[in-house]
């Protein structure tokens, strides 16, 4: 049962443009989000997070929403850069719970 | 057993003492990865094993020893803790190479806690 999921494998967009990267949840007990990216042969790296008791966190270039109501996450990135082409992954957890993470989403920007 | 299996599910710890975590992957994969999970704050990503290779050390406190013998099993050996290293501890694998998402699979977790 995969509770967190991200249903586009792969995204490409062009360089400067917007990227939405989404993640949709099941689990209503989640209260805490998170974005990570990772590059090929490289561990992941900590983007952003957000708590369930917002819908929005801007941090640069980068900013998170998350609709409870419609159990959706979505990762914004403005502008895209080159050095934005990675795998993305959206997890989630509550309380002391083992944080769930997707499958992840391939950006490419295409300069 | 079929993914990532982690042994002890809990550990309680003295700081004087010296325990290790163990971690197996069934899954054929090529890396392997420790994390900390502290709550509400994001995963720390601790040690990663690429082909039996520590590729990266997130500055971890040395009283954390990874140790990787093959491809299949990661340990995570622990001495002289402090209470604040108390967490879940996550181990992961992944399979890493051109063309491949990347994706990661966790194995349950250690919950430690060091008094």
């Amino acid at each position: 049962d995969q509770q967190v999921k991200q249903n586009s494998p792969s995204l490409s967009v062009q360089e400067g443009r917007i990227s939405i990267l989404n993640c949709d949840y099941t689990n209503s007990m989640f209260d805490y989000f998170l974005w990570y990216k990772k590059y090929p042969a490289e561990g992941p790296t900590f983007l952003i997070s957000i708590s369930s008791i917002k819908d929005k966190n801007e941090d640069g270039r980068f900013t998170v929403f998350l609709n409870k109501s419609a159990k959706h996450l979505s990762l914004h990135i403005v502008p895209s850069q080159p050095g934005d082409s990675a795998v993305y992954f959206c997890a989630a957890n509550f309380g002391n719970e083992k944080l769930t993470f997707g499958t992840g989403t391939r950006l490419t920007i295409i300069p | 057993e079929t993914g990532v299996t982690q042994t002890p599910r809990h550990l309680v710890m003295g700081m004087t003492n010296k325990k290790s975590l163990k971690c197996e992957q069934h899954l054929g994969h090529n890396a392997m990865y420790w994390y900390k999970q502290s709550a509400k704050k994001p995963l720390e990503l601790m040690f990663v094993y690429s082909l039996e290779e520590r590729v990266e050390n997130n500055s971890v406190p040395s009283r954390f020893s990874p140790e990787c013998p093959n491809s299949s099993h990661l340990f995570l050996h622990l001495h002289t803790l402090q209470p604040e290293d108390s967490a879940l501890y996550l181990c992961a694998s992944s399979q890493m190479g051109p063309g491949v998402s990347d994706e990661q699979f966790f194995g349950p977790g250690t919950r430690l806690t060091v008094l």
